[in-house]
C-alpha cells in the first residue's frame, strides 16, 4: 500500500547545529515534493518545492534533497535557531495519488 | 494583500448536525482545496475546486460536499456529523490546479468540535 513516513519521534537539536528531517515514501511516483512548516493552531506554510528530476534545492538556511531511487527526501536546517521550532510536513504530488501529506515531525531547537 | 481567510475560527456542533465552513482564497488565486487535519496528523486531502467544479477528491464520504463561487471563494459542507469529524479544517488556495507543482497557501483553519 502507499505510505509516507516522517520521523515519528520529535527531534531535539541544540541551537546552531544542523537539523535533518526525513520523509520516506513507498508505492508512489511523485512528480513533486514540498516541505511545509506548521506552528501550533496555524495552517501550514510553504517552504520549498523539489521536482523529481532535481537532486537538491536550497533557500537561505534550508536545503532539500530528493532521491527517487531511495524514495526519500531529506530536509536540512543549518545554523538552527529556537525560532525554527515547529512541525515540518512533507507532501507528495503525483497525478495518480493527488496530494498526500506526511504526519509531520516536531522539531525543537534548544538554546 | 489578504491571504487565505477562513470562517468561523472555531465551531462546536453535536452529532447528526450539519456544518458549513467558508474560505476566501488569496488574491489572484482561482483554485481552492480543502483538508482535514486530526490532532497530531498531517492534513488529509478532501477535495479541490477549480472553475466552480470539483476536480479531485480524496477518500472522504459523500457527507462531505463543497461549492465554489464565481468569485473563487468556497464552502465545505459536512452533513450528519460524527464524533470523528472533529478536526482542524484547512483551506488552501493556488493559481491553477495544485498537483502541477503550484504553491498552495493555507488559511488558519476552522477548528470543529463535534460533541
Amino acid at each position: 500500500s502507499q505510505k509516507i513516513e516522517q520521523n515519528s519521534e520529535a527531534l531535539n537539536i541544540q541551537e546552531g547545529k544542523t537539523a535533518t528531517l526525513t520523509c520516506n515514501y513507498t508505492n508512489y511516483s511523485p512528480a513533486y515534493l514540498q516541505w511545509y512548516r506548521q506552528d501550533p493552531g496555524r495552517g501550514p506554510v510553504f517552504l520549498l518545492l523539489i521536482r523529481e528530476n532535481e537532486k537538491e534545492k536550497r533557500k537561505e538556511r534550508l536545503k532539500v534533497t530528493f532521491d527517487t531511487t531511495l524514495k526519500q527526501s531529506l530536509f536540512h536546517i543549518t545554523a538552527s535557531q529556537p525560532a525554527d521550532s515547529a512541525t515540518y510536513l512533507c507532501a507528495l504530488y503525483s497525478s495518480a495519488s493527488k496530494i498526500i501529506f506526511g504526519s509531520g515531525t516536531r522539531l525543537s531547537i534548544r538554546p | 494583500d489578504a491571504g487565505v481567510t477562513q470562517s468561523p475560527t472555531h465551531l462546536i456542533k453535536t452529532r447528526g448536525q450539519q456544518v458549513t465552513l467558508r474560505c476566501s482564497p488569496k488574491s489572484g488565486h482561482d483554485t481552492v482545496s480543502w483538508y482535514q487535519q486530526a490532532l497530531g496528523q498531517g492534513p488529509q486531502f478532501i477535495f479541490q475546486y477549480y472553475e466552480e467544479e470539483e476536480r479531485q477528491r480524496g477518500n472522504f464520504p459523500d457527507r462531505f460536499s463543497g461549492h465554489q463561487f464565481p468569485n473563487y471563494s468556497s464552502e465545505l459542507n459536512v452533513n450528519a456529523l460524527l464524533l470523528g469529524d472533529s478536526a482542524l479544517y484547512l483551506c488552501a488556495s493556488s493559481r491553477g490546479l495544485a498537483g502541477g507543482g503550484e504553491t498552495q497557501y493555507f488559511g488558519p483553519g476552522t477548528r470543529l468540535l463535534v460533541l
